[in-house]
């Protein structure tokens, strides 16, 4: 079954970068792509970008650029998302999800969700 | 960028009775491509509706979507127990792809 895997939480300080990976099984993993969306505690849902897994074509939230970077390991069938200068509200739970393999798509399948927490 | 609104905020209701939400945009939503997830406390979201429409596999006929352009609506026809939960709609025809701020239906 498809199944996406996410690493632990993590804290870090103000200025820090923080890197989440998101392991992936149960489909060819270059034949989807892999959204990113996180979610400060009791808030609603942010989309930050979206990779494609065949040729590493990003899209990234415009409020975020220069700060993300998504990419892929197609050997492991693993995503990552790195988010650097972290702030404080940076803070939230950071969800991959698996999408169809156009940009213009949506998370079917998700993982469990990472959180971070960024505090001094 | 397209601004989802989705109404009410919060939904009270009990088991069996009819939930209809709402989730209206600022501009026409391409191809209407719109999505609704489900999110129950500490799990991630779960889809339940993609075109608008159609039924994500394996979720329950009770739940339906409809609507075009500008205005969406999600209806969850009998309440069950398990439905009790936050609803997010998501367009995923422009970029950024943006969500609604979510309506929770709640036990009454």
């Amino acid at each position: 079954q498809v199944q996406l895997v996410q690493s632990g939480a993590e804290v870090k300080k103000p200025g820090a970068s923080v890197k989440v990976s998101c392991k992936t099984s149960g489909y060819t993993f270059r034949s989807y792509g892999i959204s990113w969306v996180r979610q400060a505690l009791g808030q609603g849902l942010e989309w930050m970008g979206w990779i494609s897994t065949s040729n590493g074509n990003t899209n990234y939230a415009q409020n975020l650029q220069g700060r993300v970077t998504m990419t892929t390991d197609t050997s492991t069938g693993t995503a990552y998302m790195e988010l650097r200068s972290l702030r404080s509200d940076d803070t939230a739970v950071y969800y991959c999800a698996r999408t169809g393999a156009s940009a213009y798509s949506y998370g079917h399948y998700w993982g469990q969700g990472t959180l971070v927490t960024v505090s001094s | 960028e397209i601004v989802l609104t989705q109404s009410p905020g919060t939904l009270s209701l009990s088991p069996g009775e009819r939930a209809t939400l709402s989730c209206r945009a600022s501009q026409s939503v391409t191809s209407n491509y719109l999505v609704w997830y489900q999110q129950r406390p500490g799990q991630a979201p779960r889809l339940l509706i993609y075109d608008a429409s159609n039924r994500a596999t394996g979720i329950p006929d009770r739940f339906s979507g409809s609507g075009s352009g500008t205005d969406f609506t999600l209806t969850i026809s009998r309440l069950e127990p398990e439905d009790f939960a936050v609803y997010f709609c998501q367009q995923y025809g422009s970029s950024p792809r943006t969500f609604g701020g979510g309506t929770k239906v709640e036990i009454k």
